[in-house]
């Protein structure tokens, strides 16, 4: 079946470090990607997405590219900030496969920003 | 806007005992999923709804069952509960069904049996 694997945590890094979280898939159809975050206390988040391959998604200085051939969607921020901390998941939804718009998602990497 | 949100925020249960958690989904929104995030965990997919049916059914037992009101609420009901089932439940909402619309996450629920 469909599944999401993702680097363990925790990932602990200084502030203005650059972040790689890697994250590949395994999809029988044709998977929408995403990535959500949970910042302590709070739900999750979308924070970004891409639908098909070669799409680049962002947001908040994050970006992930969706790479069909590697079935990567690696995380990426050139200068982390205090408050990226946070848990992050990598997740897909496989639509074709069933009628429901399950997501899938990873275990989560826990980051941590030192000031 | 008020976004998705979930009653009660906490809860203790014994073993055995029965539990229903509610949802209210974001104003307009038809389709409601459930999922369940056991600590150090990634979230999976329990159920979804949209427009009062059930549209998929993730990989859990019989003891699970969830439905949706006329106004689009939904609750998630747990029977003859097990030590396993201690996790937090999140509730997801969106407009419509496709990959297309944005799921939106409540708060969740946090379930702990003992």
């Amino acid at each position: 079946g469909d599944s999401v694997t993702q680097m363990e945590g925790p990932v602990t890094l200084s502030e203005e470090a650059f972040l790689t979280i890697n994250c590949t898939y395994t999809a029988t159809g044709y998977p929408s990607l995403f990535w959500y975050v949970q910042y302590p206390g709070e739900g999750l988040q979308l924070l970004l997405k891409a639908t098909k391959a070669d799409d680049k998604g962002s947001n908040k200085g994050f970006e992930a590219t969706y790479r069909k051939e590697t079935t990567s969607f690696h995380l990426e921020k050139g200068s982390v900030q205090v408050s990226d901390s946070a848990v992050y998941f990598c997740a897909l939804s496989d639509k074709g496969v069933d009628r429901d718009d399950k997501i899938i998602f990873g275990k989560g990497t826990r980051l941590h920003i030192l000031p | 806007d008020t976004g998705v949100t979930q009653s009660p925020t906490h809860l203790i249960k014994t073993r055995g005992q029965q539990v229903t958690l509610r949802c209210s989904p974001i104003s307009g929104h038809k389709s409601v999923s459930w999922y369940q995030q056991v600590l150090g965990q990634g979230p999976q997919f329990i159920f979804q709804y949209y427009e009062k049916e059930e549209r998929g059914r993730g990989n859990f037992p019989d003891r699970f069952s969830a439905r949706q009101f006329p106004n689009y609420s939904s609750e998630l009901n747990v029977n003859a509960l097990l030590l396993g089932d201690s996790a937090l439940y999140l509730c997801a909402s969106s407009l419509g069904v496709g990959v297309t619309y944005e799921q939106y996450f409540g708060p969740g629920t946090r379930l702990t049996v003992t």
